[in-house]
Parts: structure tokens; C-alpha cells; sequence
């Protein structure tokens, strides 16, 4: 069962264009919607995340934007650069009362050329 | 440096033989994870603790095994009945308790079945 579905897949974008990956989720018990970023052979790393309680979080070239009542949201990317090629994915995460608990979506590979 | 590490970086098993994967953490985070990722599939949770001797089943725990004697230690063990083992993994940890404690990961461990 996927909580987290995410689309597209793979994204390919020209260097200084907007890139948008979207997620939606199942699970209305998910208070936390972070973005993590991973480039091959590492470790993912947090890149923005968001709590229901606001519709968008801007940071720097990034923005999530956030919609409760259609449970889905989306990572924007402004003036995408070649360094923001990598593999993106959002997740969602609950406390079930011993842990917090992340769900991911499947990623998306984002290539962004010259 | 405070993080975490993973250990070996790459990992080769003949097939019925356990194995045992290192994760350490210097952050003084309370809970601990261990994830898979497969292409295409994102990351996929095995297991995770919340507090030193205890921990639970994710979505994917069979074949596996883990403990949790120290805080800043949880080696996860694959063991001869996980069918389908060659995956890289993932360490992750945070805080703990509220849901948007941001999950740090380690480098991860490649590990492939000959």
C-alpha cells in the first residue's frame, strides 16, 4: 500500500526553468511533509519541509506548496541550475505514539541541462 | 563532526551468509532508523528504535535483524533468509518524540549478492 505517490518519475529541465515534482498522500494523520534531496551514492538530505498548518514555505529557489484539503503538495524549484540535478523525494511523516515514522514517494530523477 | 556513519561503504555476500552492517551516530538522537532503497521504489523503512533495548518492525522487516544495546549504536544484520538482499541502506536518526524532528541519514551501505 503507497501513502505517498509521487510524479513524474524523471524530470528533465533546461538550466534557469521552474522544475515541479508532485506528491499526494493518503493519510490524513501526517502532520509533516519534508523534501529530501539525494545524489548518487549518498545519503538523502533535508531540503524544506512543511507542517498542514501553512499553504506554501518558501526557501531560497525552493518553494513547497500545500494543499489539505486535496491532501497534495509540490516542490518547486526556481531558476533550476545544474547542481540541482539529483534524485528528489517528498515524504510524510505521523508520530504512531514509540517513533516518528517517515513514508517516502518513489523520487524523481531531475536532470537539468545546459 | 558531529553525524552519522555508516560502515562498509560497499558489502559483498555470498549467498547463505549473514551479514552485519554498522550504524553510529554522534548526535545524541534518541531514535534510530534502517531503510532500503531499490531503483524506483524510494525508501522503504526495515526497522527503527525509539530508546536503547527496544525496537520495532517496519514495513519490510523479515530477513532482517537489528539491536540496540547503546544509544549512539544499531547495526542491522541480513541475514540467509532475506531473498532478495542486494539493495543499498541506509542509517538514519533523529530527536525523536514529535513528528517533525528533522531524520538525518548516514552515507549508507552498498550491499550486493554474488
Amino acid at each position: 500500500q503507497q501513502q505517498v505517490k509521487q510524479s513524474p518519475q524523471s524530470l528533465i529541465v533546461q538550466k534557469g526553468g521552474i522544475s515541479i515534482i508532485n506528491c499526494a498522500y493518503e493519510n490524513t494523520a501526517f502532520d509533516y511533509f519534508p523534501w529530501y534531496q539525494q545524489f548518487p551514492g549518498k545519503g538523502p538530505a533535508l531540503l524544506i519541509a512543511i507542517r498542514p498548518d501553512v499553504s506554501e514555505k518558501k526557501e531560497g529557489r525552493f518553494t513547497i506548496s500545500f494543499n489539505k484539503s486535496a491532501k497534495q503538495f509540490s516542490l518547486h524549484i526556481m531558476d533550476s541550475q545544474p547542481g540541482d540535478s539529483a534524485t528528489y523525494f517528498c515524504a510524510a511523516s505521523r508520530n504512531d505514539g514509540t517513533a516518528s515514522k517517515l513514508t517516502f514517494g518513489t523520487g524523481t530523477r531531475l536532470q537539468v541541462t545546459l | 563532526d558531529g553525524g552519522i556513519t555508516q560502515s562498509p561503504k560497499y558489502l559483498f555476500r555470498k549467498e547463505g551468509q549473514n551479514v552485519t552492517l554498522s550504524c553510529e551516530q554522534n548526535l545524541n538522537h534518541d531514535a534510530m532508523y534502517w531503510y532500503r532503497q531499490d531503483p524506483g521504489q524510494g525508501l522503504r523503512l526495515i526497522y527503527y528504535s525509539q530508546i536503547v533495548n527496544d525496537f520495532q518492525k517496519g514495513d519490510i522487516a523479515e530477513g532482517y535483524s537489528v539491536s540496540r544495546e547503546k544509544k549512539e549504536s544499531f547495526p542491522l544484520t541480513v541475514t540467509s533468509a532475506q531473498k532478495n538482499p542486494t539493495a543499498f541502506y541506509l542509517c538514519a536518526s533523529t530527536m525523536g518524540g514529535v513528528s517533525y524532528n528533522e531524520q538525518f541519514f548516514g552515507p549508507g551501505t552498498r550491499l550486493t549478492v554474488l
